[in-house]
C-alpha cells in the first residue's frame, strides 16, 4: 500500500516563473494539506483541501493556489516565485473523520528558485 | 496567538534515555503530535496525544501533558542511534487538523 507520493522530487525555477507541484494522498484517505518547510525551521502550513474545496488557508499569499480532483489527489500552484520560496513542499493526506489522528506525510518536493 | 517552542538539539549516549521538550502558546491546543523527520525526509508520525490525557505510553516513547504549563515532552527509552532525527512538536486546536509545527529538536545519538 502506497503512502502518500509527491512529484516531482527536485525541482529548480527561475524567479518570477510558475511551478504546479503534485501529491496523491495515501490510499483511503480524502483530504490532502499542504505545507512549506524552509531550511532549518519547522513546517508552515499552506491550506487543507476536502470535498475538491479549499477548507482552511494559512498565511500564504494569493500566489500560492490549489486543486484537489475527484479522485483526492491535488495540485499546489505558485505563480510569480519569489527566491524565498525556496522550500521543501511537503503533503500530508488523512481521512477526513479522522484528522484529529495524525496525518501521514509524503517526502516532499524540494524547490529552489534562482 | 498560536506558537510552538523547543529547545533546538539534544546529544544523548546510546542506550540512554531521551526527553524533549515542547511548550506551546494556544490554550486552545486540544491535539498534540510528535513527528519524526530523518535527512531528506517526510515527517513520520510517531504519537500523538488529546488534551483530556496526561500520558501516553507506546513500546518505547512516552508522552507526557501538562495542561496548566502548556507543556509536552517525548521520552525515547534505550535510544538507538537509528532514533538520531529531527524531532518536530504539533499542536491543532479543534478539529481543523491544521498543525503548528515547532522548529524542531535535532537529537544526536551518539554510540
Amino acid at each position: 500500500d502506497a503512502g502518500v507520493t509527491q512529484s516531482p522530487t527536485h525541482l529548480i525555477k527561475t524567479r518570477g516563473q510558475q511551478v504546479t507541484l503534485r501529491c496523491s494522498p495515501k490510499s483511503g484517505h480524502d483530504t490532502v494539506s499542504w505545507y512549506q518547510q524552509a531550511l532549518g525551521q519547522g513546517p508552515q502550513f499552506i491550506f487543507q483541501y476536502y470535498e475538491e474545496e479549499e477548507r482552511q488557508r494559512g498565511n500564504f499569499p494569493d500566489r500560492f493556489s490549489g486543486h484537489q480532483f475527484p479522485n483526492y489527489s491535488s495540485e499546489l500552484n505558485v505563480n510569480a516565485l519569489l527566491l524565498g520560496d525556496s522550500a521543501l513542499y511537503l503533503c500530508a493526506s488523512s481521512a477526513w473523520d479522522r484528522v484529529n489522528y495524525g496525518y501521514t506525510f509524503g517526502s516532499g518536493t524540494r524547490l529552489t528558485v534562482v | 496567538g498560536e506558537d510552538v517552542e523547543q529547545s533546538l538539539f539534544l546529544s544523548v549516549r546510546e542506550g540512554d534515555s531521551s526527553v524533549i521538550n515542547c511548550t506551546y502558546t494556544d490554550s486552545s491546543s486540544t491535539y498534540l503530535y510528535w513527528y519524526k523527520q530523518e535527512p531528506g525526509a517526510g515527517l513520520q508520525l510517531l504519537t500523538y496525544i488529546f488534551s483530556n490525557m496526561d500520558m501516553k505510553q507506546d513500546q518505547r516513547l512516552t508522552v507526557l501533558l501538562n495542561k496548566k504549563d502548556k507543556h509536552l515532552s517525548l521520552r525515547i527509552a534505550d535510544t538507538q542511534t537509528g532514533d538520531s532525527a529531527i524531532y518536530f512538536c504539533a499542536g491543532a486546536s479543534s478539529n481543523t487538523g491544521k498543525l503548528i509545527f515547532g522548529q524542531g529538536t535535532t537529537l544526536q545519538v551518539k554510540p
